[in-house]
């Protein structure tokens, strides 16, 4: 069965310190991985998805296909970067994304 | 562009009464569209993929009968949530796939049930 897990409920850093927020998880085939991000009142935005391989807002995220995991990472926090990160993965073709519970970043001045 | 529109944002209703919530994809169309219920500090958990003239596909444990689907058009998905108690009360998120750009979501729903 498909599974995200995000261990961490809650994330507190200084701006400009570094984050990662932790991914992994359990599937049996190839997953399409990605990280979406929800800002206070607004909806769910992608961020990146791992096949682009790209940098969004500073953020990056490296499939780590032997220890399964996505963490998100970027070195240097800011303050507009407070909201609540979601990995979520998702099957070959019109299937739906599957979820981990979500990581609510909060940065700190 | 793919932006999908999802009405009303809140709604409160009277239990035992059904509530209607609408997904538009305003500037494509789109054939699979995915309803989420997401529950208070926890994650967005899939209730049914709703495919454009056929039946929804319901997810283990979300009733049909109580949570009705239909997807008439390729930029229309309607959820209807029936005889509506107050453990219904959650925020319902819609989600289209665009080709080319990928998942794009509703702005969400809040239905409080008194």
């Amino acid at each position: 069965a498909q599974r995200v897990t995000q261990p961490e409920k809650l994330l507190s850093v200084f701006k400009g310190a570094p984050v990662e927020l932790k991914c992994n998880y359990s599937y049996s085939g190839s997953p399409e991985l990605f990280w979406y991000v929800q800002y206070s009142r607004q909806r769910l935005q992608l961020l990146l998805r791992h096949i682009s391989r790209e940098s969004i807002k500073g953020f990056t995220a490296d499939l780590n296909k032997g220890e399964t995991s996505f963490h998100l990472k970027k070195p240097f926090a800011q303050e507009e970067d407070s909201a609540m990160y979601y990995c979520a993965l998702k099957d070959s073709g019109n299937t739906p994304l599957v979820f981990g519970k979500g990581t609510r970043l909060s940065v700190i001045a | 562009g793919a932006v999908v529109s999802q009405h009303p944002s809140r709604v409160i209703c009277k239990s035992g009464t059904s509530v209607k919530i609408e997904c538009r994809s305003l500037d494509f169309q789109a054939t699979t569209m995915f309803w989420y219920r997401q529950f208070p500090k926890k994650s967005l958990m899939l209730m049914a993929t709703s495919n454009e003239g056929s039946k929804a596909t319901y997810e283990q444990g979300v009733e049909k009968d109580k949570f009705l689907i239909n997807h008439a058009s390729l930029t229309l998905s309607t959820l209807t949530v029936t005889s509506a108690h107050p453990e219904d009360s959650s925020f319902y998120i819609c989600s289209a796939i665009r080709r080319g750009i990928g998942y794009t979501f509703g702005s969400g729903t809040r239905l409080t049930v008194v």
